[in-house]
């Protein structure tokens, strides 16, 4: 299958600064990606979606200041958490769908620990 | 919208059984439908799809079944291991569109 990368995997930052997470479709172009955060033994929770080109589109609930997402081209999607504090701790996930074809994949995760 | 539950939450098997998930979704409009393998402290990992112009897919152990009158589909795992211990999620989505709908993923262990 397609290769997701997603990186760092894990990261720890004290409380005010800001956070960003990577997410490169390595051999295949992605329209459109996916940003999900999950918490221990939950589902996944979609916070954002982010077409190439264009503004994200954020879930009900999920502040667009807080969680910056920028898609800048086919193969790369960030996630800032700006001003991070403690509640904002979770496992960040990113998908990519494939460009003209249906199939989601997603990257490994990111684990994001605010002290 | 479309919306998808998945049972059982929790699946405890015996190596070498078989272990069955399902879901159920709500949007006839729907015609893709993915599995994932979820391990701990990772990524979801695609592991079978099936689109709505079959009734059945297999790769190896696993197998994908579509009902597309009962707008339901399962996934089946046969002669399980331990390795195939992890959190499993059905999704549902329209092949080309935007979004996908996950269920709330079943949690299998697979006892040696």
């Amino acid at each position: 299958g397609a290769v997701v990368s997603q990186h760092p995997s894990w990261v720890i930052c004290k409380s005010g600064t800001s956070v960003k997470i990577e997410c490169r479709s390595l051999d295949f172009q992605a329209t459109t990606m996916f940003w999900y955060r999950q918490f221990p033994k939950q589902s996944l929770m979609l916070m954002a979606t982010s077409n190439e080109g264009s503004k994200a589109t954020y879930e009900q609930g999920v502040e667009k200041d807080k969680f910056l997402i920028n898609h800048a081209s086919l193969t790369l999607s960030t996630l800032t958490v700006t001003s991070a504090h403690p509640e904002d701790s979770s496992f960040y996930i990113c998908s990519a769908r494939v460009r003209q074809r249906g199939e989601l994949f997603f990257g490994e995760g990111s684990r994001l620990t605010v002290l | 919208g479309e919306n998808v539950e998945q049972h059982p939450s929790t699946l405890s098997v015996q190596e070498g059984d078989s272990a069955v998930i399902k879901c159920t979704y709500s949007d006839s409009a729907s015609n893709y439908f993915p599995w994932y393998k979820q391990e701990l402290g990772k990524g979801p990992q695609l592991i079978i799809d099936i689109r709505s112009n079959v009734g059945e897919k297999k790769d190896q152990r696993i197998a994908v079944t579509l009902n597309k009158t009962a707008k339901h589909f399962s996934l089946h795992i046969t002669e399980t291991q331990p390795e195939d211990s992890a959190v499993y999620f059905c999704a549902a989505s329209i092949y080309t569109g935007n979004q996908f709908y996950f269920g709330t993923g079943t949690s299998l262990t697979v006892i040696p």
